[in-house]
């Protein structure tokens, strides 16, 4: 069965980087697309951005000049770079599978999420 | 960028009753929606792809339909353990939620 684990620092200073890894384990990262998704204190969701696992990727319009997504296989991990962070990515950071279960992939298995605050 | 609004933004039925959710798109999807159910303090879990076919292991009482810019999702007879947040996305441009329905017992 495959599970997802997110990690990183839990605290991030304004304009700094933030860095996450997602690990897959209990099954291959090839052949699908993996993404990262949070999920403010208000609970609304928001789609950050998927890379395949050949490497190519794809992000959310609006934070895609501070996103970068990269993927090692060799590692079975996902990781996810937001450069100057600010108080408005306080969140909770999770990484999804995306299988192609039906016309286009769908979000099928999530990591338990890993919370981030952005403070000095 | 297509926003999805749900409504209402709190249902509140008794145990038995049917619970039906609605979530509206500011432009067509065609039928790329899915619905997903999060319990607290756990992730996101699949229920319904496609608008209307269930994910592994979603017991049959889960149910959605629609296709362009209106959809639904009902559970024919409300459990205990269907008590939850639920959020429909839309994969026909990028990808984004709606705000979410909770759905508490009366």
């Amino acid at each position: 069965q495959v599970q997802l684990q997110e990690s990183g620092p839990g605290l991030v200073k304004p304009s700094e980087t933030l860095s996450l890894t997602c690990t897959v384990s209990g099954g291959s990262i090839s052949n699908y697309y993996w993404s990262w998704i949070r999920q403010s204190p208000e609970k609304r969701l928001e789609w950050i951005g998927y890379i395949h696992y050949s490497g190519s990727t794809n992000c959310n319009p609006s934070l895609k000049s501070r996103v970068t997504i990269s993927v090692d296989q060799s590692k079975n991990q996902v990781s996810l770079k937001l450069k100057s962070v600010t108080a408005a990515d306080t969140a909770l950071y999770y990484c999804a599978r995306e299988a192609p279960l039906g016309y286009w992939d769908y979000m099928d298995v999530w990591g338990k999420g890993t919370t981030v605050t952005v403070s000095s | 960028e297509i926003v999805l609004t749900q409504s209402p933004a709190t249902l509140s039925l008794s145990l038995g009753e049917k619970a039906t959710l609605y979530c509206r798109a500011s432009q067509s999807v065609s039928n790329y929606l899915a619905w997903y159910q999060q319990k607290p303090g756990q992730a996101p879990r699949l229920l319904i792809y496609d608008a209307s076919n269930r994910a592994t292991g979603i017991p049959a009482r889960f149910s959605g339909n629609g296709s362009g810019t209106d959809f639904t999702l009902s559970i024919s007879s409300l459990e205990p353990e269907d008590i939850a947040v639920y959020y429909c996305q839309q994969r026909s441009n990028w990808r984004t939620f709606g705000q979410g329905t909770k759905v508490e017992i009366k």
